[in-house]
């Protein structure tokens, strides 16, 4: 089975600042899939990035990268030069092998001020 | 904008009322996920299909089913409602039925059940 642990109930962050967002996972599988999600106070779930477990580069995408270190199970977000929209929930999910499903963490809160 | 809809984006009923909740996934995508979000349980898969066959189930109560047409859309219907089954419910939709896919989420029905 697979789980994914969010420690950091809230963050909070100025303007132009970088912030990590924590995010540790456990499962046996050899092969695996670790996504981050953003959720808005409207709701909706944003696909932000994701990274597989043989992938040896971490990911990024514009402003967002994810600090993937395998030995300790960890999949950290990173959010350069946060912006007021940044505020929102994020979801550090994972993928197994063989499912498709996405086991969720229980997410951390994420307040950018000026 | 994930390209995948959802009606209603609101819905509320009375207990022990039926419902059914509609998702249309991103064109071209075979797959699609529910997931339920409530504040107790968090974020929690209950079914998957893959072109218009079960491919997986979580923790999707008796009460509960889905279905994929041929088209590919999708419904979950919810019966015999109870307050608990109050929450967010997500669509979301993949390529593939395996793989390193990312999924795209719709903006979500949120239920209310009174």
């Amino acid at each position: 089975a697979q789980k994914i642990t969010q420690t950091q109930p809230g963050m909070f962050v100025q303007e132009k600042e970088a912030v990590t967002l924590d995010c540790t996972y456990d499962t046996s599988d050899q092969s695996y899939g670790l996504f981050w999600y953003k959720q808005p106070s409207s709701g909706e779930m944003i696909f932000l990035i994701y990274q597989g477990s043989y992938d040896e580069q971490n990911a990024t995408e514009g402003r967002y990268s994810l600090n993937f270190q395998k030995a300790r199970k960890s999949a950290n977000l990173v959010i350069s030069a946060s912006q007021l929209g940044d505020s929102a929930m994020y979801f550090c999910a994972m993928r197994g092998t063989g499912f498709q499903k996405l086991v969720f963490g229980t997410g951390t809160r994420l307040l950018v001020s000026p | 904008d994930s390209g995948v809809t959802q009606t209603p984006k609101h819905l509320i009923t009375a207990t022990g009322q039926r419902v059914t909740l509609r998702c249309s996934p991103r064109s071209g995508d075979l797959s699609v996920y529910w997931y339920q979000q409530s504040l107790d349980q968090g974020l929690q898969f209950l079914i998957q299909y893959y072109n218009g066959e079960e491919r997986a189930k979580g923790n999707i109560l008796e009460r509960f089913s889905a279905q994929q047409f041929p088209d590919l859309h999708s419904e979950l219907n919810l019966s015999s409602l109870e307050l608990g089954d109050s929450a967010l419910y997500f669509c979301a939709s993949s390529p593939g039925g395996g793989g390193p896919y990312e999924q795209y989420f719709g903006p979500g029905t949120r239920l209310t059940v009174t």
